[in-house]
């Protein structure tokens, strides 16, 4: 199973918009609704944002919405903060009851 | 407090085991499916291996074979028992429980440990 495409960085400035891609195939993301977003800010745990494509946790900003069509799923971070600053990862379940993490993307804040 | 914490990991030559915990406080990691995800050194994130309420297991293609995810009754933690190993498998391993709210368990990962080092090499 390959690892998902993402953009290796975006940046943006506070207070714009960027929006993270995440290519994966029909086994994956294409064909399941279970794709889910981590901010991992290097040396710590990775942190839950989106599950089920678009739904959030409870204590998630909704600064962090998520979305798909076809075979890319996208999480778009509004009103960028300079705590955002961070490597997102899209991970779906794929064929064969096993998960595919995204290449991960480094987002910076200008 | 909902935690999780992995312990056992460290300098192993190639070819050789380890066995890696995930102690959990705050909840029964019999009650929900666990996760073993790991990041090698300037890479992402690759997912290892889950282990269901029911004691089913589930791998990834490159520890199919060679690691085996496991309970034990009677303690709050679960395992991942890593054999032949090789230089590879060096990464920082979390140990991550599925995420789970008043309308169900879903396809993610909420809670993770702060992930330990396995390193493989002579």
């Amino acid at each position: 199973q390959s690892a998902l495409t993402q953009p290796r960085s975006v940046s943006g400035s506070p207070g714009q918009s960027v929006t993270i891609s995440c290519t994966g195939t029909y086994s994956d993301v294409g064909i399941y609704n279970y794709v889910s977003w981590y901010q991992h800010h290097p040396g710590k745990a990775p942190k839950l944002l989106i599950y089920n494509v678009s739904e959030r946790p409870s204590g998630v900003p909704d600064r962090f919405s998520g979305s798909k069509s076809g075979n890319t799923a996208s999480l778009t971070i509004s009103g960028l903060q300079t705590e955002d600053e961070a490597d997102y990862y899209c991970c779906s379940f794929a064929d064969s009851y096993t998960y595919v993490f995204g290449t991960g993307t480094k987002v910076t804040v200008l | 407090e909902v935690q999780l914490v992995e312990s056992g990991g460290g300098l192993v030559q190639p070819g050789g085991s380890l066995r890696l915990s995930c102690a959990a406080s705050g909840f029964a990691v019999s009650s929900y499916d666990m996760h073993w995800v790991r990041q090698a050194p300037g890479k992402g994130l690759e997912w290892v291996s889950a282990l269901g309420t029911a004691g089913d297991t589930y791998y990834s293609g490159s520890v199919k074979g060679r690691f085996t995810i496991s309970r034990e009754k009677g303690k709050n933690s679960f395992y991942l028992q890593m054999n032949s190993l090789r230089a590879g498998d060096t990464a920082v391993y979390y140990c991550a429980k599925v995420f789970c709210s008043n309308t169900g368990c879903y396809d993610a990962l909420d809670i993770w440990g702060q992930g330990i080092m396995v390193t493989v090499s002579s």
